[in-house]
């Protein structure tokens, strides 16, 4: 059948204004959470992380929360500037049990776009 | 330039053929890793390398397979190719094999492969 390309939600905030971008994630087991930043036409960049005993982690401009109650991640960005226009996703790791692994399952992404 | 390099960057082939796409890992990162991003499917897992062994497989069709070189730089082949497998491919690479042991473990992405299918 036809594909149907996926409607990645947006957020759109004029500069210097505060961001959050949300993402919830379905496995309780996920005890490790990232965010990336795609540009256009690039790979995505690492912003910042965060760990299941945590729920809370501050870098740069950015904060990241973590609800496990409800599953729930978020990204603030302070003072968004145009350069911060992109498409932002969550990604989780799932441990499984002694294993080591390194697979990251993405959200599906959050459009941004600042305007200046 | 995140350090990790993927070549080519644009590739455009006929259905049924076969690619290799080239990854080489930042330096001294032991991992790698190969996503696809699709319009329909996002960020899709597909295998993780460390060291030359193969550690975790996603969602990795049988056409398509991979391998870890001695010098850690990665090939996924993708062999009778289909419309739908036209896709951006992206390498990443990380020190360790497993997320979440420090920030130094973090994922960096090359900049991917466009491989369109026609």
């Amino acid at each position: 059948g036809e594909s149907v390309g996926l409607h990645l939600p947006t957020l759109s905030v004029q500069e210097g204004d505060n961001s959050i971008i949300n993402c919830a994630y379905s496995n309780s087991a996920s005890d490790y959470f990232i965010w990336y930043k795609q540009e256009s036409g690039k790979g995505p960049q690492f912003i910042i992380d965060i760990r299941s005993n945590m729920d809370k982690r501050q870098g740069q401009r950015v904060t990241v929360l973590l609800n496990k109650t409800v599953k729930h991640l978020s990204l603030q960005i302070a003072a968004t500037q145009p350069g911060d226009s992109a498409v932002y996703f969550c990604a989780e790791n799932r441990s499984a049990g002694g294993t080591s692994y390194g697979k990251l399952t993405f959200g599906q992404g959050t459009i941004l776009t600042v305007h200046p | 330039d995140s350090g990790v390099t993927q070549t080519p960057k644009h590739l455009i082939t006929a259905t049924g053929q076969r690619v290799t796409l080239r990854c080489s890992p930042r330096s001294g990162d032991l991992s790698v890793y190969w996503y696809q991003q699709s319009l329909d499917q996002g960020l899709q897992f597909l295998i993780q390398y460390y060291n030359g062994e193969e550690r975790a497989k996603g969602n990795i069709l049988e056409r398509f397979s991979a391998q870890q070189f001695p010098d850690l730089h990665s090939e996924l082949n993708l062999s009778s190719l289909e419309l739908g497998d036209s896709a951006l491919y992206f390498c990443a690479s990380s020190v360790a094999p497993r997320q979440g042991l420090s920030g130094a473990n973090v994922l960096t992405f090359g900049a991917g492969s466009r491989l369109t299918v026609l």
